[in-house]
């Protein structure tokens, strides 16, 4: 089973941020936080990926809670093409023996 | 980032007859690919791992003598499904782990396998 909860859909204006929080709060101290996106018919995209602190690259920010609990993942600008299903999963990566496991995601919608 | 490339996009085959799909990591060598099973409005689900020049490693309730997995070389991986029947059609993709220091995964953009 997936170790982490996320809504199952959510919308999101054209133009605005897209928040999409994950929750884990079963996560242990070395399992990185990944967040990887599908697009309909396409293989996941791998998007960020963080520890503890929150990370930022040209696709979007990380934010993780001080307890490790639960993390957002911010589209700063939503576009009409980042609508997708949107996984975040729990690992220590298979370096460490483990796999990932997909949940269900969210759907995020952005609408014009 | 990391390329994956799989090869056919999509096949259909008849019932009874075996297909193969090639994964390949074309700018990094992959000593572990995994094979993941996607069907309609499902998430993924992980199949197999396979791991360069040894035997792959299948996930419960998956058939092995079904999915042949070889994982030849650095950048090569094939899935072979055999005798293929309508319940095996689905969206198969394969990930390469890339080792050289960071953790994640590289996904391949899937094979669509229709099996009539």
């Amino acid at each position: 089973d997936a170790k982490t909860t996320q809504p199952p859909s959510m919308d999101c204006a054209e133009g605005r941020a897209a928040n999409l929080p994950c929750n884990h709060s079963t996560i242990s101290g070395n399992e990185y936080v990944y967040w990887y996106r599908q697009i309909h018919s396409q293989g996941p995209q791998y998007i960020i990926h963080g520890l503890k602190n929150n990370e930022t690259n040209e696709m979007a920010s990380l934010i993780i809670t001080e307890d490790r609990k639960s993390s957002t993942l911010i589209l700063p600008h939503a576009t009409l093409r980042d609508t997708a299903v949107y996984y975040c999963i729990v690992s220590k990566g298979y370096n460490y023996g483990q796999n990932f496991v997909f949940g269900p995601g969210t759907r995020l919608s952005v609408l014009p | 980032g990391a390329v994956v490339s799989q090869h056919p996009s999509w096949v259909i085959c008849k019932s009874g007859t075996s297909v193969k799909i090639e994964c390949r990591s074309l700018d990094f060598q992959a000593t572990t690919m995994f094979w993941y099973r996607q069907f309609p409005k499902q998430s993924l689900m992980l199949m197999a791992t396979s791991n360069e020049g040894s035997k792959a490693t299948y996930e419960q309730g998956v058939e092995k003598d079904k999915f042949l997995i070889n994982h030849a070389s650095l950048t090569l991986s094939t899935l072979t499904v055999t005798s293929a029947h309508p319940e095996d059609s689905s969206f198969y993709i394969c990930s390469a782990w890339d080792r050289r220091g960071s953790y994640e995964q590289y996904f391949g953009p899937g094979t669509r396998l229709t099996v009539t």
